[in-house]
């Protein structure tokens, strides 16, 4: 079983859809949850982390963290093309512990 | 504030050679992680390196190392080449502070080997 675990995709949502992306996470003991977001040719890029059970949003964003179920999710709401990229859910198991484990991404398109 | 910053962007190297990489981290970062990201596995811890000391190291071979220089940048190296060790090589920094402690990458070294 991979460490964490991601639906590679495709995954097509319509512009101004909300886009769910999902994430589970083997380790029971780990703290911190990053989404990054990876252009095609480029370097990931951070969205959003979030370490508290719950839900955290950030302007179009919402991660949500279910730490007894082991799972994360990212939910982008007014999907826009420039939204199409690869979202990578990373899993840290110790605070202070650099060491990110990442899944293998989701691919997402936007059709306008 | 600069980003992080990695050279050579590019390289093209044959079986058997070796190859030294660079990144200097966001000023102030202490923090200085590698990652391999192939289309196969996806992005790979390799190792991090911190107040010049190696604190984790992932599943690779020892043809693999890395060390920091006191201005907090580091240098990884990769001896012997095989042509699997094709990949992009990301660095992330960190200011190491405890939970939200985010890594941002680099751009990536871009690495093919023939």
């Amino acid at each position: 079983q991979k460490e964490v675990e991601q639906n590679s995709g495709p995954l097509s949502v319509p512009e101004g859809a909300i886009a769910s992306l999902n994430c589970t996470y083997s380790d029971r003991g780990s703290q911190s949850f990053f989404w990054y977001r990876q252009y095609s040719g480029k370097s990931p890029e951070l969205i959003m982390f979030i370490y508290s059970n719950g839900d955290k949003e950030d302007g179009r964003f919402t991660a949500q963290l279910n730490k007894a179920s082991q799972y994360v999710s990212l939910l982008i709401r007014d999907s826009q093309p420039s939204d199409s990229a690869t979202y990578l859910c990373a899993v840290n198991s110790n605070f202070g512990n650099e060491k990110l484990t990442f899944g293998t991404g989701t691919r997402l398109t936007i059709i306008p | 504030k600069a980003g992080v910053t990695q050279t050579p962007r590019y390289l093209i190297k044959t079986r058997g050679q070796q190859v030294t990489l660079s990144c200097s981290p966001i000023s102030g970062h202490r923090s200085v992680s590698w990652y391999q990201q192939t289309p196969g596995q996806g992005l790979q811890f390799l190792f991090e390196y911190f107040s010049e000391t190696q604190r984790n190291k992932g599943n690779f071979p020892g043809r693999f190392s890395g060390r920091q220089f006191s201005n907090s940048r580091s240098e990884m190296n990769v001896s012997t080449l095989e042509l699997g060790d094709s990949a992009l090589y990301l660095c992330a920094s960190s200011l190491l502070r405890q939970q939200d402690d985010e890594q941002f990458f680099g751009p990536g070294t871009r690495l093919t080997v023939l």
